[in-house]
């Protein structure tokens, strides 16, 4: 069964850090471009940031650019989130996705979602 | 950056009725678009992809259309359990985009 699973998140302070990981089973990870697309309480779907299947490509949202740094581990099925110099607005529910391959980056596949709370 | 505009925010309507959500693109682009639903505390789950694919899985009464700057998710005969949020997203262009959101209830 195709999954994916979200741990890592938690309460921060302004200005922290914090690292999610996402563990992929099922399916050929290494195939696939892996994202990270959040929600904040109450609000809509906003895409973060994405990894090519290669490893070579990374994109970001803008204003995430210098702060997050998404980063995969093809032996260990696994994606990750590096956050730091985190702000209020960052809070959100992040979840990690799997797209279909091929340069297609919509995403058929999500985890259950972690929550990031930025707060003093 | 592609904005999507999605209306209704709400809609409401009756078990059996034929709904629809339309999503219109601040530029054109051919098809890139794919129709999320999310229900409350659930991740989304892929509905429609490149307009008008149903995603393996999904029932017949969602269908997708449109190209250009204008598209369209349908819902053929509403059931209890269509009560979520929609959103349409496109990856045509990075940054990839959702629209806000339709939340479809029942009358």
């Amino acid at each position: 069964q195709d999954q994916l699973v979200e741990s890592g998140g938690g309460v921060v302070q302004p200005g922290g850090s914090l690292r999610l990981s996402c563990a992929a089973s099922g399916f050929n990870f290494r195939n696939y471009g892996m994202h990270w697309i959040r929600q904040a309480s109450g609000k809509g779907l906003e895409w973060v940031t994405s990894i090519g299947e290669d490893d070579n490509s990374e994109d970001y949202l803008d204003s995430v650019k210098g702060r997050f740094t998404i980063s995969r581990d093809n032996s260990e099925n696994t994606v990750f989130l590096q956050m730091s110099g985190l702000r209020p607005e960052d809070t959100a529910l992040y979840f990690c996705a799997k797209d279909v391959g091929a340069n297609n980056r919509f995403f058929d596949l999500w985890g259950q979602g972690i929550l990031v709370i930025v707060s003093s | 950056d592609i904005q999507l505009t999605q209306s209704p925010s709400t809609l409401s309507a009756s078990v059996g009725d034929r709904v629809s959500i339309t999503c219109r693109a601040s530029q054109s682009f051919s098809g890139w678009l794919a129709w999320y639903q999310q229900k409350p505390m659930k991740a989304p789950r892929l509905l429609i992809y490149k307009a008008s694919t149903l995603e393996s899985g999904v029932p017949s009464r969602f269908s997708g259309s449109g190209s250009g700057t204008e598209f369209t998710l349908t819902i053929k005969s509403l059931q209890p359990d269509d009560v979520a949020t929609y959103y349409c997203q496109q990856f045509h262009s990075y940054p990839w985009t959702f629209g806000l959101g339709t939340k479809v209830e029942i009358k």
